[in-house]
């Protein structure tokens, strides 16, 4: 069964840029799209957008166009998410999973706690 | 873009207790289209249903859903004590509910 293993947490300065990575391990994505969803303190879900790693192809929320890169690297079954121009609304939880079919999430990745602070 | 809106905000049961949750879609969306997650405190959200209604795997039987069109529901037939968490509707692909915290009573 497929995991997903995220990076540790990390503390950013207003205006800089973090970047998170989701590996894959116990097996590989395939043709999976791999989405990351965040979730401010006490809030819900909001999907950020997707990375499809046998294609490389990606596809964002119009919110962050511009300020997010979602990318893959098949050969160590990672993907990764870097958000740019932080500020502190930007201080969340951050998920990867897996989008299985027509876009339902069936695995996720433990989180990634990421906290914009000067 | 589709807007979901779940009720109520809060839900205080008892164990043992029946749970029923709504999702309403600001429009009508196809029930292959409709997910519903728990998400216990600390932990990522994990996926219960999907297609409106089919459990994912090692979901147990008490959980079921059900609906068509803009509205959905979640239902916990008798809820034990793990199930107090809270719960999100989304349809495929991006958009999510609010979310209804199952608290207990």
């Amino acid at each position: 069964q497929v995991q997903l293993v995220q990076s540790g947490a990390e503390l950013k300065k207003p205006g800089s840029s973090v970047k998170v990575s989701c590996q894959a391990s116990g097996g590989t994505l395939s043709s999976f799209a791999v989405s990351w969803v965040r979730q401010a303190p006490g809030q819900g879900l909001e999907w950020m957008g997707e990375v499809i790693p046998i294609f490389g192809t990606s596809n964002y929320a119009q919110k962050f166009q511009g300020r997010v890169s979602i990318t893959a690297d098949e050969s160590t079954r990672t993907t990764y998410m870097e958000l740019s121009s932080l500020r502190s609304e930007d201080t969340a939880m951050y998920y990867c999973a897996r989008k299985e079919g027509l876009g339902v999430f069936d695995i996720w990745g433990q989180g990634t706690m990421v906290t914009v602070s000067s | 873009e589709i807007v979901l809106t779940q009720s109520p905000g809060t839900l205080s049961l008892s164990p043992g207790e029946r749970a029923t949750l709504s999702c309403r879609a600001s429009q009508s969306i196809s029930s292959h289209y409709v997910a519903w997650y728990q998400q216990r405190p600390g932990q990522a959200p994990r996926l219960l249903i999907h297609g409106a209604s089919s459990r994912a795997t090692g979901i147990p039987d008490r959980f079921s859903g059900s609906g068509s069109g803009t509205d959905f529901t979640l239902t916990i037939s008798r809820l034990e004590p793990e199930d107090f968490a809270v719960y999100y509707c989304q349809q495929y692909g991006n958009s999510f509910g609010q979310g209804t915290r199952l608290e207990i009573k």
